[in-house]
């Protein structure tokens, strides 16, 4: 079956960037979208079709794609960026969830 | 405002079955693809099934597959995932999630507050 993986956790202080990998076969053919996810809450789509940041997401958030790795980047992370963090992607006929990161701003 | 308000969850044994329903509002539901997406307890993300605006394309997850039969009825803006022979293993929130075309990129771009099912004696 068709697996997405991401590093378990990353740690980033205030005010920097924190960049987070996706990694997965034929992914550079697919496209990936990114959601957030907080302690007790639905989650939240960050980034879509690769790079697209939905109406609302702040543009600290970003997307990007390169060969078969996607990565999302935080840039300027604050406090309320905690939170687990999941890739997603699809094959030909099942959706798939990256393993999910959590960020942990120190 | 544009919702989805899941309910239906609740305690079943191993073997039990349980209907879930996910109510839309705010949004023409009919123009929108829909899926079924849960999450285990203290886990990560699991999708679950997939339907098309129309239910003209249905794909679930090999962990349902057999099991669980997703519907979407547009006149009553609901969707609708019914479990049957529930192991423990399906225990977990489950959330519905709005989409648009498979395989678009766009991503789910809209969530329920989730609905928890146990499976157990």
């Amino acid at each position: 079956s068709y697996e997405l993986t991401q590093p378990p956790s990353l740690s980033v202080s205030p005010g920097q960037t924190a960049s987070i990998t996706c990694s997965g076969d034929q992914l550079g053919n697919k496209g990936a979208c990114w959601y957030q996810q907080k302690p007790g809450q639905s989650p939240v789509l960050v980034i879509y079709q690769d790079s697209k940041r939905p109406s609302g997401i702040p543009d600290r958030f970003s997307g990007s794609l390169s060969g078969n790795t996607a990565t999302l980047t935080i840039s300027g992370t604050q406090a309320v960026d905690e939170a687990d963090y999941y890739c997603q992607a699809w094959g030909s006929s099942a959706y798939v969830f990256g393993t999910g990161t959590k960020v942990t701003v120190l | 405002e544009v919702q989805l308000v899941e309910s239906g969850g609740g305690l079943v044994k191993p073997g039990g079955s349980l209907r879930l329903s996910c109510a839309a509002s705010g949004f023409t539901f009919r123009s929108y693809s829909m899926n079924w997406v849960r999450q285990a307890p203290g886990k990560g993300l699991e999708w679950v099934a997939y339907t098309s605006r129309s239910s003209n394309y249905i794909y679930y997850a090999d962990s349902v597959k057999g099991r669980f039969t997703i519907s979407k009825d547009n006149d009553r803006n609901s969707l609708y995932l019914q479990m049957n022979s529930l192991r423990a293993e399906d225990t977990a929130i489950y959330y519905c999630a709005r989409d648009w075309v498979y395989g678009s990129g766009q991503g789910m771009d809209v969530w329920g507050q989730g609905t928890t099912v146990t499976v157990s004696s």
